[in-house]
């Protein structure tokens, strides 16, 4: 069975620090681009960053960029997002999700739930 | 920014009736859009890609239809279990953005 699931999430405070883990499973991890989406509560959702399969092509949303970084370990099949200086509205569940066809999430993880307050 | 925006935000209806759903783009994205759907506390789900395409799975009472700016998710006729918040989503640059949803409740 394909899966992913995410750890990592915590109540944090702004200006703090996070590092969230996707562990895949049932598929070759290292063949697909991967992505992180989140949703604020009660909210829509929002594309976060992404990560081609060798790890070298990464890219951000401009809400994120230069705070977040996205990285895998194929040896590991996991999927990483390092968050820093993180923010009142950076409170989410972040999911972890897998590409199809560059670039929609044919699957996701449960998520994680981030809560950035003081 | 590709800016997607959903109609109706609400959509009451009863089983059995047919349901359509509207995405349209800020400017073009070819076919290059998607549609997911979303239980509560459950993640999304892929339904429809590349405008029409059905994801592994996904019941034929669910179709996609459109290109250029205007989309279309039509489920033909409602179960107990399509009442659910339908996000669609473009994959034609970056950064990928979703519209802000559509959601379906039992009337």
């Amino acid at each position: 069975e394909v899966q992913l699931l995410e750890s990592g999430g915590d109540l944090v405070q702004p200006g703090g620090s996070l590092r969230l883990s996707c562990v895949a499973s049932g598929f070759t991890f290292s063949n697909y681009d991967m992505s992180w989406v989140r949703q604020a509560p009660g909210k829509g959702l929002e594309w976060v960053s992404a990560v081609s399969t060798s790890g070298d092509g990464t890219t951000y949303a401009d809400s994120v960029k230069g705070r977040f970084t996205i990285s895998r370990d194929n040896s590991k099949n996991t999927l990483s997002l390092q968050m820093n200086s993180l923010r009142a509205e950076d409170t989410a569940i972040y999911y972890c999700a897998k590409v199809l066809q560059h670039w929609y999430f044919d699957v996701w993880g449960r998520g994680t739930l981030v809560t950035v307050s003081s | 920014e590709i800016v997607l925006t959903q109609s109706p935000a609400t959509l009451s209806l009863s089983p059995g009736e047919r349901a359509t759903l509207s995405c349209r783009a800020s400017e073009s994205v070819s076919r290059y859009l998607a549609w997911y759907q979303q239980k509560p506390g459950q993640a999304p789900r892929l339904l429809i890609y590349d405008a029409s395409n059905r994801a592994t799975g996904i019941p034929a009472r669910f179709s996609g239809s459109g290109s250029g700016t205007d989309f279309t998710l039509t489920i033909s006729s409602l179960e107990p279990e399509d009442f659910a918040v339908y996000y669609c989503q473009h994959r034609y640059n970056w950064p990928l953005t979703f519209g802000g949803g559509t959601k379906v409740e039992i009337k």
